[in-house]
């Protein structure tokens, strides 16, 4: 199995602040990565899929990029709304493997 | 608006069976792929088993395979899990999900096994 390991599993940072959540896969998965965000006692939404298109509806402040082993999920200017777990997904390869999360909460 | 609602959860001893039911609206149901994925308590996501569209091809995570059977009614735009000798680790909240890469899930479904 592909192995995703994501970092930082916890992160505090200020509103307005710009935060990056990276993942890195243990072989080369193309572009095929998501990323999502899981408020809690909520199901995860997608924000970005196949590494840097943005999903329908969600803020231009959520951005992706990367390709091959090393990605990047980026908001430009946190908002308190965005307090939530965030998750790596990738999708290149059976099985589909997720991150373990990284926890973003405010400062 | 895409809907995806599961049910069929709750608590069961180990060993036994359940068979969960996601009930999808919004979308031509028969279009898409679909998943369950779960999530253990206080634990990350887990990708448990897919299948296509038209239901000729399934997969599953070592873990499950030869336990559980993922299946699908397109006539009833309804996705089923049938979950067989359970054990203590199945125990999770277990997510329907559209496609395979998980576009839309639903609320999800507790899970409990325990004796």
């Amino acid at each position: 199995d592909i192995q995703m390991t994501q970092s930082p599993s916890f992160l505090s940072a200020s509103v307005g602040d710009r935060v990056t959540i990276n993942c890195k896969a243990s072989q080369n998965i193309n572009r095929y990565l998501n990323w999502y965000q899981q408020k809690l006692g909520e199901a995860p939404k997608l924000l970005i899929y196949n590494a840097n298109s943005l999903q329908t509806g969600i803020p231009s402040r959520f951005s992706g990029s990367g390709s091959g082993t090393d990605f990047t999920l980026t908001i430009s200017s946190l908002q308190p709304e965005d307090v939530a777990t965030y998750f790596c997904l990738q999708h290149n390869s059976w099985p589909n493997t997720f991150g373990a999360g990284t926890k973003l909460e405010l400062k | 608006e895409v809907q995806l609602v599961e049910s069929g959860g709750g608590l069961v001893q180990p060993g036994r069976s359940m068979k969960l039911s996601c009930a999808a609206s919004g979308f031509t149901f028969s279009n898409y792929g679909m998943a369950w994925v779960r999530q253990a308590p206080t634990k990350g996501l887990e990708w448990v088993a897919t299948i296509s569209y038209d239901g000729s091809s399934t997969y599953y995570r070592d873990s499950v395979k030869g336990r559980f059977t993922i299946s699908r009614d397109n006539a009833k735009s309804t996705l089923y899990l049938q979950m067989n000798s359970l054990r203590s680790e199945d125990t999770a909240t277990y997510y329907c999900t559209r496609g395979t890469m998980g576009d839309y899930w639903g609320q999800g479904v507790m899970v409990t096994v325990s004796s």
